[in-house]
């Protein structure tokens, strides 16, 4: 069974710096073709695709997002790291992690529940 | 980055409608194209991928098509339970990027 959980903080004050911890279960980033990414959805709006990284290692990002966002893995705690630079208000969004696959089916196939995190003074 | 642009915003239909939902890409993404279904407070559900594919335990009654620029999802009998947002997404390069979504409302 594959399941992926979002922990952090709920609440960071602007300028801050935001780390989220994607823990997953059911799968290896040592596998060949798997990846891990995640994706933002601000209340109300659309989802926004952020970052992913690779078995190998090979890391994406959002390029509007990419001077503020890093992504590691730890595949012995079986977690992917993101951080984002300089929180704002318009960050607030709900952080999902999910499992890519380079081959079949190509999509976020199993996503997390997600995790509210809101930018406020 | 490839824009993915769907159509309608929105919709109205009853119980038992046939739905049908487009997604078009701003340049050829071959059949790199996934849908998902999200739910008010829930996270989105994987349907469709490789445009036409169902994911495991997805009803028979979604279907997908296209290649391509143009996609379509379709909803064949809506069901109480469909009622929700879809997007779609495509996978055929970085960065991946997502539709602006459409609310599937009871009429």
């Amino acid at each position: 069974q594959i399941t992926l959980k979002e922990s952090g903080p709920t609440l960071v004050k602007p300028t801050q710096t935001l780390t989220l911890t994607c823990t997953f279960s059911g799968f290896s980033l040592t596998t060949n073709g798997v990846g891990v990414g995640w994706i933002r959805q601000p209340p109300g709006k659309a989802l926004e695709w952020l970052a992913l990284i690779y078995w190998n290692d090979d890391k994406r990002y959002s390029p509007s997002l990419n001077s503020r966002l890093t992504i590691t893995k730890d595949t012995s705690k079986n977690q992917v790291v993101l951080t984002m630079t300089n929180m704002d208000p318009v960050d607030t969004a709900t952080y999902y992690c999910a499992r890519e696959t380079v081959t079949t089916p190509r999509s976020s196939d199993f996503w997390g529940q997600g995790t509210l995190v809101t930018v406020s003074s | 980055d490839i824009q993915m642009t769907q159509s309608p915003s929105s919709l109205s239909a009853s119980v038992g409608d046939r739905v049908t939902i487009t997604c078009r890409a701003s340049q050829s993404i071959s059949n790199y194209l996934n849908w998902y279904q999200q739910k008010p407070g829930k996270a989105p559900k994987p349907l469709i991928y490789a445009a036409s594919s169902l994911q495991s335990g997805v009803s028979s009654r979604f279907s997908g098509s296209g290649s391509g620029t143009d996609f379509t999802l379709t909803i064949s009998s809506l069901q109480p339970e469909d009622f929700a947002s879809y997007y779609c997404q495509q996978s055929y390069s970085m960065p991946r990027t997502f539709g602006q979504g459409t609310k599937v409302e009871i009429k």
